[in-house]
């Protein structure tokens, strides 16, 4: 079964900062992997899928990259309604598994 | 617009069985395009993915729980349903229902990952 690693496990930062986080894979699994952004007692949100895919809706400061094993979620200037846990999930098969999630909080 | 929607007992006795619905509304269950699934969340934790079917019948679940889940689909319904054997305290969670797409053959369905959530519903494991 297929692990899924995420980095750091929270994070500070400001209004404006570039945040960048990363979600490591057990095994490859090519480019099919999606980002989720949660806030407190709120439902999961699909931010990004395919890897680079940015769902519709999806501010274009949030971006994604990576292939195989290797990936990262990057916001490119922090806004305040940011501040939430992101998690990464791998799609490429079952049995289906989320990363243990990155808090966002405010510096 | 497609919604889900999930239902069941909010408190459920150590030992016994949990049962959730989830209902889909504005299009139908029976879409060859996509699994639905169910997730769930304890309280202060992650996500972990439950299990999935597709409309035929086809299921995947966490190897973790495998052996404690069912889900099953009623299409007359436009529904699918999640049961948990054996529960304890550390069930307790939020448990969501979600729709996602899939890729064969190289042809994707959808978005390949959890585009549609319902709301979500607390279950509490408590005697």
């Amino acid at each position: 079964d297929i692990q899924m690693t995420q980095s750091p496990s929270s994070v500070s930062a400001s209004v404006g900062d570039r945040v960048t986080i990363t979600c490591r894979a057990s095994q490859a699994i090519s480019r099919w992997l999606a980002w989720y952004q949660q806030k407190p007692g709120k439902v999961p949100k699909l931010l990004i899928f395919a890897a680079s895919s940015l769902q519709s809706g999806v501010p274009s400061r949030f971006s994604g990259s990576g292939s195989g094993t290797d990936f990262t979620l990057t916001i490119s200037s922090l806004q305040p309604e940011d501040f939430a846990t992101y998690y990464c999930q791998q799609a490429n098969n079952f049995p289906l598994a989320f990363g243990g999630g990155t808090k966002v909080e405010i510096k | 617009q497609l919604q889900l929607q999930e239902s069941g007992p909010g408190l459920v006795k150590p030992s016994e069985t949990l049962s959730l619905t989830c209902t889909v509304s504005g299009g139908s269950i029976s879409s060859s395009s996509y699994y639905w699934a169910w997730i769930r969340q304890p309280p202060g934790k992650g996500l972990e993915w439950i299990g999935s079917i597709y409309y035929s019948g086809s299921t995947y679940s966490n190897p973790s729980l495998e052996r404690r889940v069912t889900i099953s689909v009623d299409m007359s319904k436009n529904q699918f349903s999640l049961k948990l054997s054996s529960v304890t305290a550390a069930d307790t969670a939020v448990f969501y229902c979600a729709r996602i797409g899939y890729c064969d053959n190289g042809y994707c369905y959808g978005t390949n990952a959890f585009d549609i959530w319902g709301q979500g519903t607390v279950v509490t494991v408590s005697s």
